[in-house]
């Protein structure tokens, strides 16, 4: 069964500090995976789109990383701010279909404090 | 920021209502989406649209429909709501291509009494 599995569910942290987040899934075969951040009310807004042959991507304090032998990847937030207070996203696509099926992952909620 | 609509932001209405949830894009997009969200779970696909005049059913069964006349616009309609069609009704639309990333509306939180 397809499956996309974040960890840790959730996560506080101090504002400055470093973080990372953890995704491991189960899709194949695999066309791309892709972090989103969802601000509360708010629709997921895309970080990052990673491909089999990339095994890393930045997007300003996100970096992405992707090990798609152990199905793997991960989000380190540098430097966090107040406003990364959010649920991370973890998406993968499979290549089974012309739409490119979407797996979702339930999230991982971060609050920053002060 | 994307170009993506979403109305009304917040709904509440009573059961057997009929209710349309608006989309609307202005990038252009062929491919539109519509998913479902409760609290602290995965989004679920229920339609999606690859242009004008396409409609398919998702991977979550749902008894909405959508319509998709003009290729900004993609409406999701429930004939006759009740309180377990309370959720969080996402909107998304993308360019085509696998490695294209959705854009998504700011939703629209659906509450049936």
């Amino acid at each position: 069964k397809n499956q996309v599995e974040q960890s840790p569910q959730s996560l506080i942290i101090l504002e400055g500090k470093n973080c990372t987040l953890q995704c491991n899934y189960t899709v194949s075969p695999f066309s791309n995976l892709r972090w989103y951040k969802q601000d509360t009310g708010r629709g997921p807004v895309s970080l990052t789109i990673m491909t089999f042959s990339e095994n890393t991507k930045s997007n300003g304090r996100y970096t992405a990383t992707l090990d798609a032998d152990t199905k793997q990847s991960s989000l380190h937030i540098t430097a966090s701010q107040l406003s990364d207070s959010a649920s991370y996203i973890c998406v993968v696509s499979d290549r089974g279909s012309t739409l490119g099926r979407l797996y979702f992952g339930r999230g991982t909620q971060l609050t920053v404090w002060p | 920021e994307a170009d993506i609509y979403q109305t009304p932001r917040y709904l509440v209405i009573g059961t057997g209502k009929k209710i349309t949830l608006e989309c609307s894009q202005t990038m252009g997009h062929d491919k539109m989406y519509w998913y479902q969200q409760d609290p602290g779970m995965e989004l679920h696909l229920i339609h999606y649209s690859y242009g004008v005049n396409s409609t398919e059913k998702g991977d979550l069964s749902s008894e909405s429909t959508v319509s998709r006349i003009r290729t900004e616009h993609f409406p999701l309609t429930l004939e006759s709501a009740r309180p377990s069609h309370t959720s969080q009704y996402l909107c998304a639309s993308s360019h085509g291509g696998a490695n294209q990333p959705q854009h998504f509306g700011d939703g629209t939180r659906l509450s049936i009494l």
